[in-house]
């Protein structure tokens, strides 16, 4: 089975401060990760997503995700934030072959002025 | 148009009432799914549609009846929901069905509130 953790369910951080979203995961199978993003009032948008091996790919927002084989971890990092970036962050988890996602449970970033 | 649709937006019924949310995408894609989001919590899978046949079933309550009409179409039928059903109803589809190569695309999703 796999599952994953996100181990802040709350994160302030001032407008243009670095900020690092932690989501460790647990599987005994090649992964598929993933970064959703939630604004209020609206559905799941796809951040980025990473397999296992692979390499990393930085989303559009400026947001990249560092994947950590030995420590099971895929952080989400974004070296300047705007006021725009407040939102949820979800951590997800897929194995190969499978069609449903397992979701964290969630970091709010909030961003101050 | 990489849209995913939904309606209602936001939906009051009461615990004897029959209602129907609908999801709406025009992408193509074959994989349509149904998720309930309890406030500050994560969504959890409720039904996966997999070329407009069910194809996995969470082991939601039988309060709970999805509907795939045709490849653009899924609608969810509500009949006598409990309080505790009340949540955000997101619906979302996917080219294909394996989670890992095929990106799921979400809709606003149907504020749902059960009295």
């Amino acid at each position: 089975a796999q599952s994953v953790t996100q181990l802040d369910s709350q994160v302030p951080v001032f407008e243009e401060a670095p900020v690092e979203l932690r989501c460790n995961y647990s599987s005994s199978v090649s992964v598929y990760l993933f970064w959703y993003v939630q604004y209020p009032n609206q559905g799941l948008q796809l951040l980025l997503k990473y397999l296992s091996g692979s390499t990393p790919v930085e989303s559009i927002n400026g947001f990249e995700a560092e994947f950590n084989k030995s420590q099971t971890s895929f952080h989400l990092r974004k070296p300047s934030v705007h006021i725009s970036d407040t939102a949820e962050y979800f951590c997800a988890v897929t194995r190969t072959g499978a069609n449903n996602l397992f979701f964290g449970t969630g970091t709010r970033l909030t961003v101050i002025p | 148009d990489t849209e995913v649709t939904q309606t209602p937006k936001h939906l009051v019924m009461g615990m004897t009432n029959k209602k129907s949310l609908k999801c709406e995408q025009h992408m193509g894609h074959r994989a349509m799914y149904w998720y309930k989001q309890k406030a500050k919590k994560p969504p959890e899978l409720m039904f996966v549609y997999s070329y407009e046949k069910l194809s996995i079933n969470e082991s939601v309550p039988s309060r709970f009846s999805p509907e795939c009409p045709n490849s653009s179409l899924l609608n969810l039928h509500l009949h006598a929901l409990q309080p505790e059903d009340s949540a955000l109803y997101l619906c979302a589809s996917s080219q294909g069905w394996l989670a890992g190569y095929n990106e799921q695309f979400f809709g606003p999703g149907t504020r749902l509130t059960v009295l």
